[in-house]
């Protein structure tokens, strides 16, 4: 069946440094992503739409030069978070909607946890 | 504005006590309604989508309905491995998701 996988599902980074987070859709193409954050005992948070060969769009208070999305296949968008800090540790989760002609269904990957000290 | 309610917020039950788990929504142009199961650090684990009113769908111990304004999430005889977080989540014409803010069900052995 179709099935989103994250990667890594957990990174540690040095304060400063940047970490790149893999979405990838198996067994079906993925024309958008979604990328969420979570913080404990708390809702998803979307922070930004990914759409194959186009600009992400972006939630209102996500900083866009921090979060860098690319988008650059059907299977596989990426979450770049760049000059990390502490405060940007959480639990990262993308998903992506699964298109057939009964409708639409989103999966999600199993979340990469980031942490930065 | 598009919207969704989940209630309760928490809920606990005894092994075996049946209950119901509702999502209110208000969206433009429903596409979709999405049950996702979600336990502690993990990505949320899909259940069920419904796309129109009066739809039913049911697996294992749950089952799921749909009206124009609502969606019930039914456990019948739950058992202590059903506690986790139920997510519900609406899909609007602009393909945005929309998630409530999720039930913790804890079931007592």
């Amino acid at each position: 069946g179709a099935v989103v996988s994250q990667h890594p599902s957990w990174v540690i980074c040095k304060s400063g440094t940047s970490v790149k987070i893999e979405c990838r859709s198996l067994d079906f193409q993925a024309t958008t992503m979604f990328w969420y954050r979570q913080f404990p005992k708390q809702s998803l948070m979307l922070m930004a739409t990914s759409n194959e060969g186009s600009k992400a769009t972006y939630e209102q208070g996500v900083e866009k030069d921090k979060f860098l999305i690319n988008h650059a296949s059907l299977t596989l968008s990426t979450l770049t978070v760049t000059s990390a800090h502490p405060e940007d540790s959480s639990f990262y989760i993308c998903s992506a909607i699964f298109r057939s002609l009964s409708g639409n269904t989103i999966y999600f990957g199993e979340g990469s946890w980031l942490t930065v000290v | 504005e598009d919207q969704v309610t989940q209630s309760p917020e928490a809920l606990r039950l005894q092994e075996g006590e049946s209950s119901s788990l509702n999502c209110s929504y208000t969206v433009s142009g429903l596409r979709g309604l999405f049950w996702y199961r979600q336990d502690p650090g993990k990505g949320p684990e899909f259940l069920f989508t419904l796309y129109s009113a009066g739809e039913e769908k049911e697996k294992e111990r749950l089952k799921a309905t749909l009206t124009k304004k609502e969606s019930f999430l039914h456990i019948t005889a739950p058992k202590p491995e059903d506690s986790a977080t139920y997510l519900c989540a609406v899909q609007a014409w602009d393909d945005k998701i929309i998630f409530g803010k999720g039930t913790r069900l804890h079931i007592l052995p």
